[in-house]
């Protein structure tokens, strides 16, 4: 079946811009967790929405950074005025819930010039 | 409150040798825990997981991991090491945060060369 997948998989943005990347989690997952993952680091939590619940945001690094699931299944992260720092290996997993297995997406790379 | 350490950022093994990638953790609950791989450029892929069951986990292309509860360990072994499995490898782990969410936590990650 497929696997969760992200489009761009690659976007180059100016400093200033507004971007929006997207994720399809695997049909069915009710967990969906976004990750940032710069240059050499480990990954860097940023949301988590599980099912109807409210989505935990403890790890939006600011308040340029949101996200939205509509219906339960697709995802956007939207960026707001983008900054250089932003530039990074955004990614996407999908999970049947709690600590069960993520399974994730091959990620967009962004890099605001 | 839930924590991973790697202890080590590179291993560099022969091929044919053993592999051992080191991780401590802390959590305040009976944790889950996870090792991921990453090949370059690649999306990060499951190798094992820990949930309570049996504390010695066998995981995809040869690999284990021990859960030790009085070391607060999971290491990552694998008897023989191959060039395929240079990688990034990563240790997770996973409780219940107040308020009911499992947000994991990712150690930083081991790169693991592998020389002919």
């Amino acid at each position: 079946g497929a696997g969760v997948s992200q489009s761009p998989s690659n976007k180059v943005t100016e400093k200033g811009k507004d971007v929006e990347l997207r994720c399809d989690p695997i049909s069915g997952h009710t967990a969906l967790y976004w990750y940032r993952q710069s240059l050499g680091q480990g990954l860097e939590f940023l949301i988590y929405f599980q099912g109807n619940s409210a989505p935990d945001k403890s790890g939006l690094p600011s308040d340029r950074f949101s996200a939205e699931r509509t219906g339960g299944s697709v995802s956007t992260l939207t960026i707001q005025r983008t900054q250089q720092e932003d530039s990074a290996v955004y990614l996407c997993a999908s999970g049947a819930g709690r600590s069960n297995e993520q399974f994730f997406g091959p990620g967009t790379r962004l890099t605001v010039l | 409150a839930q924590s991973v350490t790697q202890l080590d950022s590179h291993v560099s093994v022969s091929e044919g040798t053993p592999v051992l990638l080191r991780c401590n953790y802390s959590s305040s609950y009976s944790p889950s825990l996870f090792w991921y791989v990453q090949h370059p450029n690649k999306g990060l892929q499951l190798l094992l997981k820990y949930t309570s069951a049996a504390t010695l986990v066998k995981g995809i292309n040869g690999f284990e991991a021990e859960f030790k509860k009085s070391e607060t360990s999971f290491h990552l072994t694998k008897p023989s090491a191959h060039m395929s499995d240079a990688a990034e490898y990563f240790c997770v782990v996973s409780d219940r945060k107040t308020g009911g969410s499992y947000i994991p936590t990712f150690g930083r990650g081991t790169s693991l060369i592998v020389h002919p």
